[in-house]
């Protein structure tokens, strides 16, 4: 079946435009997550979302940072005024909700350059 | 703060010989620790995973020790190839929450 899947897979921007970056989850999966990879670095989590509910933003690095999540399925990662700091891969997992840890299934990553 | 810790950064193999990752967490209330390879310029993707209520899982070549009062846990690869070659990150569950905290990767090379 379909994976997870994130668009657009690369973003050039200029610094202090906002971007928009897109989780397709897989079909069925209540459970959404959005990471951030540096070059060389391991994943930072950002926030977590339980259906269209965030119980965890705590890893957002500042207010600039927002997410949402519609209908249980599609998130949106919006970035405002973004900054060269924020150059780096976002990935976006999802899992099945059970009340047990399940396995994260990730996407592709979409690759953000801030010039 | 919640903290998971990886060693090495980097771990050079020839093919055939063992490879061990380790990695300590701080969260005394975590429950749950997979382990995700890397390829270059992939997703990561899940090789195997240990909850806390067992010691040791294995899956062929690949075997996870988990021990609980040290707070620490180990990959170990044997018989590596060079298709093991890849970034390996570790991560361990936090408290009662789906969300994980992940190590800083090991970068594993497996030379023919």
């Amino acid at each position: 079946g379909a994976g997870v899947s994130q668009s657009p897979s690369n973003k050039v921007t200029e610094k202090g435009k906002d971007v928009e970056l897109r989780c397709d989850p897989i079909s069925g999966h209540t459970a959404l997550y959005w990471y951030r990879q540096s070059l060389g670095q391991g994943l930072e989590f950002l926030i977590y979302f339980q259906g269209n509910s965030a119980p965890d933003k705590s890893g957002l690095p500042s207010d600039r940072f927002s997410a949402e999540r519609t209908g249980g399925s599609v998130s949106t990662l919006t970035i405002q005024r973004t900054q060269q700091e924020d150059s780096a891969v976002y990935l976006c997992a999802s899992s099945l909700e059970t009340g047990f840890h399940n396995e994260q299934f990730f996407g592709p990553g979409t690759r953000l350059t801030v010039l | 703060g919640e903290n998971v810790e990886q060693h090495p950064s980097t771990l050079s193999v020839q093919e055939g010989d063992s490879a061990v990752i380790k990695c300590t967490y701080s969260d005394s209330a975590s429950n749950y620790f997979p382990w995700y390879k890397q390829e270059l310029g992939k997703r990561p993707q899940l090789i195997i995973d240990i909850r806390s209520n067992v010691g040791e899982k294995k899956d062929q070549r690949i075997a996870v020790t988990l021990n609980k009062t040290a707070k620490h846990f180990s990959l170990h690869i044997t018989e590596t190839q060079p298709e093991d070659s890849a970034v390996y990150f570790c991560a361990a569950s936090i408290g009662g929450f789906q969300k994980l905290v992940f190590g800083t990767g090991t970068r594993l090379l497996v030379s023919p």
